[in-house]
């Protein structure tokens, strides 16, 4: 049982490049979402998704896409990447709140993270 | 205004202390309370969890809520090197499934 993994472990992108974050997980957890961190930020979500085949935007989606075509994965694309987007990304899973016994905490399980530098 | 409030520290304390890492909100419908661990390059996990008001203790960690002061603390007692991480807050509403988190704070704890 791995949990939720990320890959790649580490990135160095140059500026206008484009690239893929995959998250899988193996918990069959319907909720998979993905943030970011910068320092004194805290955690800010980018995009997440209730289902395979659904996904909706958080609180800082611009210049990310996202797709979830399997259950168990969660794609996050940079279009064209800026220093900006500089960060430390995780992602991270958990069961739908509505099939869960009351009190319905989100509990949320994270990967390692992926260190992306943007130059 | 953030709607979660956290001081990133860092916090230093000696072995043995107890320590009090707090936060402050300001949505009055947030019901769920958590306490995540964050230790250095990792993701973070849960540590804690609460409902409405009320205190929770689990082991050397006691979890508090004062939802009239928009306030919530976590108390680590006699505190070890192994606790050194960077502790964040994260709350949500009774039907939201979104977190909203804090800014994380560091814990340094000293032999």
């Amino acid at each position: 049982n791995a949990g939720v993994t990320q890959t790649p472990k580490f990135r160095v992108l140059k500026t206008g490049q484009s690239m893929t974050l995959l998250c899988a997980q193996d918990m069959n957890h319907e909720y998979m979402y993905w943030y970011r961190q910068d320092p004194g930020m805290g955690l800010r979500l980018i995009h997440y998704s209730v289902g395979e085949g659904t996904t909706a935007k958080g609180e800082v989606p611009d210049g990310y896409n996202v797709s979830r075509l399997k259950k168990q994965n969660f794609l996050l694309g940079l279009e064209s990447a800026a220093p900006s987007q500089t960060s430390v990304y995780f992602c991270a899973s958990s069961y739908s709140p509505l099939l869960t016994s009351f009190p319905s905490y989100n509990e949320q399980f994270f990967g390692p993270g992926t260190r992306l530098t943007v130059l | 205004q953030k709607e979660v409030e956290q001081d990133p520290g860092p916090l230093s304390v000696p072995e043995g202390a107890i320590v009090s890492l707090n936060c402050t909100y300001s949505n009055s419908a947030f019901q769920y309370f958590m306490w995540y661990r964050q230790y250095s390059r990792k993701g973070p996990e849960l540590l804690m969890y609460t409902y409405s008001s009320g205190n929770k203790e689990d082991g050397r960690f006691t979890a508090q809520v004062d939802k009239s002061s928009k306030y919530i603390s976590l108390f680590i007692r006699d505190s070890q090197p192994s606790d050194s991480a960077t502790y964040l807050c994260a709350m949500s509403g009774d039907s939201n499934y979104q977190l909203i988190w804090g800014a994380g704070t560091k814990l340094i704890i000293k032999p």
